[in-house]
């Protein structure tokens, strides 16, 4: 079943704090994760990937772990600014289709 | 970095008009999406287009919708006729090729069918 979910629907976290998203997914032969970050009026754009190979991906104050064991992924966002107040989407996709699917994505608010 | 460009940003019509969202692709992308999104929530694949066919689509992606790319130009979304519940908005992505690929995306058309 194609399905990936995300939490939490919304989050608040003070400035300088860790915000944590999490991602789950049903479907085995998913490989590729990407996470969009999205700014109110734009559109999606690439933050970090990851590919089922690996475990761990960090991009300056950005990290995204995988368990393929447990068909789990979350990003982590350290020492968070007012910058990063946007919608997080994770998705997935495997090597079986072309498509992206979307989780319901995670409005985040970082407070001074 | 590169830029996916989308014309109109906002387009409204009433319902059974044909309406076409317009799309330019970052320029050595070969590979082309339409998404739809309702209310900044979850983004849903549409179709995804390559040399000239449509390789994947959806549910959503409806008799009534089309793509095409002709010559080159512009990658265009037309529904026709449109219905109330095709209001949303679309974004439009491109990727040099399929898979672990980034895509890239517009900034989305707004599309409101009275």
């Amino acid at each position: 079943q194609q399905q990936v979910r995300q939490s939490p629907q919304s989050l608040t976290v003070w400035e300088g704090g860790t915000t944590v998203l999490t991602c789950s997914y049903e479907d085995s032969t998913f490989n590729y994760f990407p996470w969009y970050q999205q700014f109110p009026g734009e559109g999606p754009a690439l933050l970090i990937s990851i590919l089922s190979v690996s475990d761990k991906k960090e991009d300056g104050r950005f990290t995204t772990f995988f368990n393929k064991r447990e068909k789990k992924l979350s990003l982590h966002i350290i020492d968070s600014q007012p910058g990063d107040s946007a919608t997080y989407f994770c998705a997935a996709s495997g090597d079986s289709n072309y498509q992206l699917i979307w989780g319901s994505g995670t409005k985040l608010i970082i407070k001074p | 970095g590169p830029k996916v460009l989308q014309i109109p940003s906002h387009q409204i019509i009433d319902m059974g008009q044909m309406v076409t969202l317009n799309c330019d692709p970052v320029s050595n992308h070969l590979y082309f999406y339409w998404y739809k999104q309702i209310l900044g929530q979850q983004m849903e694949f549409l179709v995804n287009f390559y040399n000239g066919k449509v390789m994947e689509k959806s549910k959503l992606f409806k008799d009534q919708f089309s793509v095409e790319r002709p010559d080159g130009s512009y990658f265009t979304l037309k529904i026709q006729p449109t219905a109330l519940e095709d209001s949303a908005v679309y974004f439009c992505a491109s990727s040099l090729d399929r898979g672990y690929y980034e895509q890239y995306f517009g900034p989305g058309t707004r599309l409101t069918v009275l």
